[in-house]
C-alpha cells in the first residue's frame, strides 16, 4: 500500500459529461501529480500541486482542470468529456522537495462511452 | 516526440537467468533516471534511481546502468524471479519538481 488514496476506482460515463477524481495523498506529502494513462502510451504527466499551488503543468487539455484544497487533498476535473479520454488516471504525492521518488495511487479507470 | 523510449514492449525471461530492460532518452540536460515496476490493478512502484553523476546503481537484485554519451539507461535483474514479471517504465525527471517523463513500459514475463 503506497499510502495514496484514490476515488472512485471505476468510473463510466457519457460523452459530455462532466467527472472529478479525487486524491489524498500520503500523509505528510505536499506535493500532489497527476498523470494519465491511455492504451497506447506510457504515463503522460498532466499537472502538479505544491502545498495547494499550481507548480508544473504538462499536456493537461484546457478542458480538464485540479486543484489541492487546504487539507492537501487533490480533485481532477475533466468535463466536455470525449471518447479519447478513456484512460487510467493516477494520482502521485512526494514531500516535494525535488528529486525524490513518487508514490503512486491504484488508480481510476474512466470509461467514456 | 518522445523524450524517454522503450522500445521492446516485452521481454520474456527464464526464472534465474538476467533481465535486461533498456531505455533511450534524447535530452542530454536529463540528470535524473529512475525505474518503476507496475502490477496489473496497482499504481507504479518505485524501483530504482541514478543521477547523472553516477553510472551505475546497485539494489540487491536490481542494477541500473547509465551511459550518457550514449544517452541510454539499463535496468539488470539478476537472478530473475516469476514475482519479477510486471511491467518496467523508465522516467526521467525532465522538468524538475520530480515531474517524470515515462517511457511506455516494457512487460516483463519471467517463466519457472
Amino acid at each position: 500500500d503506497s499510502g495514496v488514496t484514490q476515488t472512485p476506482k471505476h468510473l463510466i460515463t457519457a460523452t459530455g459529461q462532466r467527472v472529478t477524481l479525487r486524491c489524498s495523498p500520503r500523509s505528510g506529502d505536499l506535493s500532489v501529480y497527476w498523470y494519465q494513462q491511455s492504451l497506447d502510451q506510457g504515463l503522460q504527466f498532466l499537472i502538479q500541486y505544491y502545498n495547494g499551488e499550481e507548480r508544473a503543468k504538462g499536456n493537461i487539455l484546457e478542458r480538464f482542470s485540479a486543484q489541492q484544497f487546504p487539507d492537501l487533498h487533490s480533485e481532477l476535473n475533466l468535463s466536455s468529456l470525449e471518447l479519447g479520454d478513456s484512460a487510467l488516471y493516477f494520482c502521485a504525492s512526494s514531500a516535494g522537495q525535488g528529486d525524490e521518488k513518487l508514490f503512486f495511487g491504484s488508480g481510476t479507470q474512466l470509461s467514456v462511452l | 516526440d518522445q523524450q524517454v523510449k522503450q522500445n521492446s514492449p516485452s521481454l520474456s525471461v527464464q526464472e534465474g537467468r538476467i533481465s535486461i530492460l533498456n531505455c533511450d532518452y534524447t535530452n542530454s540536460m536529463f540528470d535524473y533516471f529512475l525505474w518503476y515496476k507496475k502490477y496489473p490493478a496497482e499504481g507504479p512502484t518505485f524501483l530504482i534511481s541514478i543521477s547523472s553523476i553516477k553510472d551505475k546503481n546497485e539494489d540487491g537484485r536490481f542494477t541500473v546502468f547509465l551511459n550518457k554519451s550514449a544517452k541510454h539507461l539499463s535496468l539488470h535483474i539478476v537472478p530473475s524471479q516469476p514475482g519479477d514479471s510486471a511491467v518496467y517504465f523508465c522516467a526521467v525527471d525532465s522538468v524538475g519538481y520530480s515531474t517524470l517523463t515515462f517511457g511506455k513500459g516494457t512487460m516483463l514475463l519471467v517463466s519457472p
